[in-house]
């Protein structure tokens, strides 16, 4: 089935460690996101890239990084430099210029900070 | 810049009552869509309605209605007869016309339904 894969669903992370997020899409989508939520914040854009080897900050990109080396591909890497990185990330895809904007998300992936 | 409100963080019902979940935009763009998204406990948002700045019309879906006033930037959705299944977070969401732009969400409203 076409869909988008987040991995893992839970990860643990000591301070001061740098963790990679996957997320994988077949659904053929151009356009990549990635959102952090946070208990009453809602969800806040990190990152997105609308073409393979091009990506945009977003809202709150500090102590992130992206590649987007595959269209199918979006990793997220939460690095020691994000000062609260504890919340639920989750990563989205849409379709191509002239598309009509909805978001199709994956699961999401919960980081918890030791 | 665009923003979406919703101003109510959670609501309480008793199943089978009615329950509407307000939203209330800003934008600077003439055209621009509007979204509802559904985040059950699972977590994984779920797309319910999309609707496009040029069309008005109030839409019904079964249980679930939408109400879009262009004149008071609302965008609200109704749930009747409201039933357990219906707990979970519910997300309205604003993006632009143009393709690949990021929507914008607001903080959600949780919805907790009572049997």
């Amino acid at each position: 089935d076409g869909g988008i894969t987040q991995s893992p669903k839970y990860l643990f992370r000591k301070e001061g460690q740098n963790v990679t997020l996957s997320c994988e899409q077949n659904l053929n989508h151009d356009a990549m996101y990635w959102y952090r939520q946070d208990p009453g914040q809602g969800l806040r854009l990190i990152y997105y890239s609308q073409i393979v080897n091009d990506f945009q900050k977003g809202d709150i990109a500090e102590g992130y990084s992206v590649s987007r080396e595959k269209k199918e591909s979006f990793p997220l890497t939460v690095t020691s430099a994000q000062k609260n990185p504890t919340a639920f990330y989750l990563c989205a895809s849409s379709t191509g210029a002239g598309g009509t904007g909805e978001l199709f998300f994956g699961e999401g992936s919960r980081l918890t900070v030791l | 810049a665009q923003k979406v409100t919703q101003a109510q963080t959670e609501i309480s019902v008793v199943e089978k009552e009615d329950v509407t979940l307000d939203c209330v935009y800003e934008t600077r763009d003439t055209t621009y869509y509007l979204f509802w998204y559904k985040q059950p406990p699972s977590g994984e948002l779920v797309f319910l309605i999309r609707r496009n700045s040029f069309d008005e019309q109030n839409e019904i879906s079964g249980r679930y209605s939408w109400n879009f006033q262009k004149s008071t930037s609302s965008f609200n959705f109704t749930i009747t007869a409201s039933q357990v299944v219906d707990s979970a977070v519910y997300f309205c969401a604003l993006s632009r016309t143009s393709g690949n732009t990021p929507l914008v969400f607001g903080k959600g409203t949780r919805l907790s339904v009572i049997a």
